[in-house]
C-alpha cells in the first residue's frame, strides 16, 4: 500500500554539521508536511507545502533551517549547522484531498 | 490560535478495562478533528477522523469518538483495552478557519499503558 518514506532513519551528527532529510510523499498527494517531535515540546509543525509551493514555514528556525520541495515526489528539510536542540524526531506527512494526513517513518536525529 | 488540550498526560488501565480519552480544543466554528495513534517507536497513524455528519464515529482496532460540538470535545473511547493498545494517543484539529484547510494542530498527546 502507499505509504510515505524518510530517510534516513536515524542520524547521528556532531554539532556544527549540516544534516539533511528527505521525504517521498505518497504519489498524487499535493501537500507534504514537516514535523518535529520532542519530550518536551511535543508536536510541532515546523512547515508546509502544497502543489510544491511554500504555505507556512512560521514555526521553523529561519536562520539555520530550510525546507524545500524541488519535485514532486522530493521535500527536503535543511538544518545548517546543527545544534544540540535539535534532537529530535523529525516526521514527514502528506495529505491529498481529503485533509487527511499520513505520517512517514519518521528521521531520528542526535546532534553530538 | 487553535489550540487543543488532552487533560490525560498518562493513562494506566487493566486489559479489559474501558477507556475514555478526552479532547478540547479552543474553536467553536467549522472543524475537522482527528485522532491519531503512535504505537512505540513508530510514527503517528489514523485511528479515526470526523468530518461532517454522524457525531460518533467509529475508527479501526474496535475504537470510536463522539464529537460534541457544544463542548468543543472530541473524546476518543474504547469498551474494553488490549495490551498491544499500549501507544501515545494524540487528539488533531484542522481549523478551516485559517482558510488553509490542511493545517493541523495537535494535543499533546497521552500515554496509554495498558497491563496484563
Amino acid at each position: 500500500d502507499a505509504r510515505v518514506t524518510q530517510t534516513p532513519r536515524h542520524k547521528v551528527t556532531e554539532m556544527g554539521q549540516e544534516v539533511t532529510m528527505r521525504c517521498q510523499p505518497i504519489l498524487g498527494h499535493n501537500t507534504v508536511f514537516w514535523y518535529r517531535q520532542t519530550m518536551m515540546q511535543g508536536l510541532e509543525l515546523l512547515a508546509y507545502f502544497r502543489n510544491r509551493a511554500p504555505l507556512d514555514d512560521s514555526g521553523m528556525p529561519k536562520d539555520r533551517f530550510s525546507a524545500e520541495m524541488p519535485d514532486a515526489t522530493l521535500a527536503t528539510l535543511k538544518i545548517q549547522p546543527s545544534e544540540p536542540r535539535d534532537s529530535a524526531v523529525y516526521f514527514c506527512a502528506s495529505g491529498g484531498s481529503t485533509d487527511t494526513q499520513y505520517f512517514g517513518p519518521g528521521t531520528r536525529l542526535t546532534v553530538l | 490560535a487553535q489550540s487543543v488540550s488532552q487533560h490525560n498526560h498518562h493513562v494506566i488501565l487493566s486489559e479489559a478495562a474501558s477507556l475514555e480519552l478526552g479532547c478540547n480544543y479552543s474553536y467553536g466554528g467549522t472543524v475537522n478533528l482527528f485522532w491519531y495513534v503512535q504505537y512505540p517507536g513508530q510514527h503517528l497513524q489514523l485511528l479515526l477522523k470526523y468530518f461532517s455528519g454522524d457525531p460518533l464515529v467509529k475508527g479501526i482496532k474496535g475504537f470510536e469518538a463522539e464529537f460534541i460540538k457544544s463542548k468543543f470535545s472530541f473524546n476518543l473511547r474504547k469498551p474494553s483495552v488490549q495490551w498491544s493498545d499500549t501507544a501515545e494517543y494524540f487528539c488533531a484539529v484542522n481549523d478551516l478557519r485559517t482558510g488553509t484547510a490542511s493545517k493541523l494542530t495537535f494535543g499533546t498527546g497521552t500515554r496509554l499503558q495498558v497491563t496484563l
